[in-house]
Formats: C-alpha cells, sequence, structure tokens
C-alpha cells in the first residue's frame, strides 16, 4: 500500500481540464514539495511538475498545487498525447529510520 | 542535454548477483545526488536507494538494506547499483535518476531502463 493516494483512473475528452489528486499526511506531503512524473505506455518516466514549477520543455497547460496534506495537477486542454499514467512523489521523514522517497500508487489518465 | 543511460540487467537465479550501471552526461553528476527507483511488472514505481554526490550518505528502502548497495565514480560519470542475493521479488525496469537539487528527493531527469529479471 502506497503512503501517497491517487485516484486509481481519471479521463476526460480534448481540450477538457482535469485534475489528479495525491493526498499524504504531515510527514509527508504537509511538510515537503510534490513531484508529478509522467509515464507513457512503458516508457521510461517524465518530470511535469515539481511543486508548481514546470520543468523546461513542459507545456504550460500543465499547473501543480500544494496545500496542507493534498498536492494536484491540473491539465487545462487535454490532448491526446496526455494519455499516461501519472505518479506523484515526495519525501517521508517517518517510514524508516532515514526518511525515504515515496510514491503514490499512480493514476491512469485516459483522453477519450 | 541529460542523458542517463543504464546497463547490466539481465536475467539471474534467485540468490544470485547483478551490477548496474548509469552512465551520465550532460551534467555536472559530481554535484547531483542520484536515485535508483525500479518498477515491477505491471505495478507503479518504487524507490530502492539514493546516493548524495560525493558518495558519503547513502539511502535505501527496507526491502533491499543489506542486500544493494548503491555507489558512484565522478571520475567516471557514472552511478551503480550492486545487487546481491536477489530474489523473484526484485524483478523489475530499474531506473536510474538524478535528482534535482542537492539533499532533495525529487526528480528532474530519468533514464530509459533496465531490465532485471530473477528466476530460477
Amino acid at each position: 500500500q502506497s503512503a501517497l493516494t491517487q485516484e486509481a483512473s481519471v479521463s476526460g475528452t480534448v481540450g477538457q481540464k482535469v485534475t489528479l489528486s495525491c493526498s499524504g499526511n504531515n510527514n509527508n506531503i504537509g511538510t515537503y514539495t510534490v513531484a508529478w512524473y509522467q509515464q507513457v505506455s512503458h516508457g521510461a518516466p517524465k518530470t511535469v511538475m515539481f511543486g508548481n514549477s514546470l520543468p523546461s520543455g513542459i507545456p504550460d497547460r500543465f499547473s501543480g498545487s500544494q496545500s496542507g496534506t493534498t498536492a494536484s495537477l491540473t491539465i487545462s486542454g487535454l490532448q491526446p498525447e496526455d494519455e499516461a499514467h501519472y505518479y506523484c512523489s515526495t519525501w517521508d521523514y517517518s517510514l524508516s529510520e532515514h526518511g525515504m522517497t515515496v510514491f503514490g500508487g499512480g493514476t491512469k489518465l485516459t483522453v477519450l | 542535454e541529460v542523458h542517463l543511460v543504464e546497463s547490466g540487467g539481465g536475467l539471474v537465479q534467485p540468490g544470485g548477483s547483478l551490477r548496474l550501471s548509469c552512465a551520465a552526461s550532460g551534467f555536472t553528476f559530481a554535484t547531483s545526488w542520484m536515485h535508483w527507483v525500479r518498477q515491477r511488472p505491471g505495478q507503479g514505481l518504487e524507490w530502492v536507494a539514493r546516493i548524495s554526490d560525493d558518495g558519503v550518505s547513502t539511502f535505501y528502502v527496507d526491502s533491499v538494506r543489506g542486500r544493494f548497495t548503491i555507489s558512484r565514480d565522478n571520475a567516471k560519470n557514472t552511478l551503480y547499483l550492486q545487487m546481491n542475493s536477489l530474489e523473484v521479488e526484485d524483478t523489475a525496469v530499474f531506473y536510474c535518476a538524478k535528482i534535482t537539487v542537492p539533499a532533495s528527493s525529487l526528480i528532474d531527469y530519468w533514464g530509459q531502463g533496465t531490465l532485471v529479471s530473477v528466476s530460477s
């Protein structure tokens, strides 16, 4: 069971706005910045967001936010190429003696 | 342009060993913290290990501590993962990943991955 909870699946139509959520606690999201990773088909993950900062080359239809123990990734103007699995991740200082990086279980985003 | 290229994966019997390598280019490897992350077949991402820029500080997920060793050679711009006492449950694609800023856990670049299969 993942330390961070994500929806198993989300769907939307082309052009729609969708929001993916990531829920944790004060030991992780409540304290540390969350990143979001996109994984298309069986390819390598790609970073699409750190907190609310967009990495170079990522379209500005992606945006992120974080409040309390929840983080969100919003895609405004959904495109077919956005169909992928999305994982949230951050640090957790309570699950291991020296802390550890944790991932959510992933959300499968389907573009209808 | 940042490139991370993993190698060393393959088929190994339970109890065996493998050493993964990750050749890094396009950034200052010697000042970058690094991760290994794995993905079991059909599963999500799982953090495996993290190493500081000077190699002095290492961190592991509990399930691999004592069996896996993360290390680096900054002169060769290469990250390693020595895996001993491999178990069937270690079967996964292993990714090396560059951490954004020192001591953080957030990743900005990922390699393409190398497949490790543990089976008799």
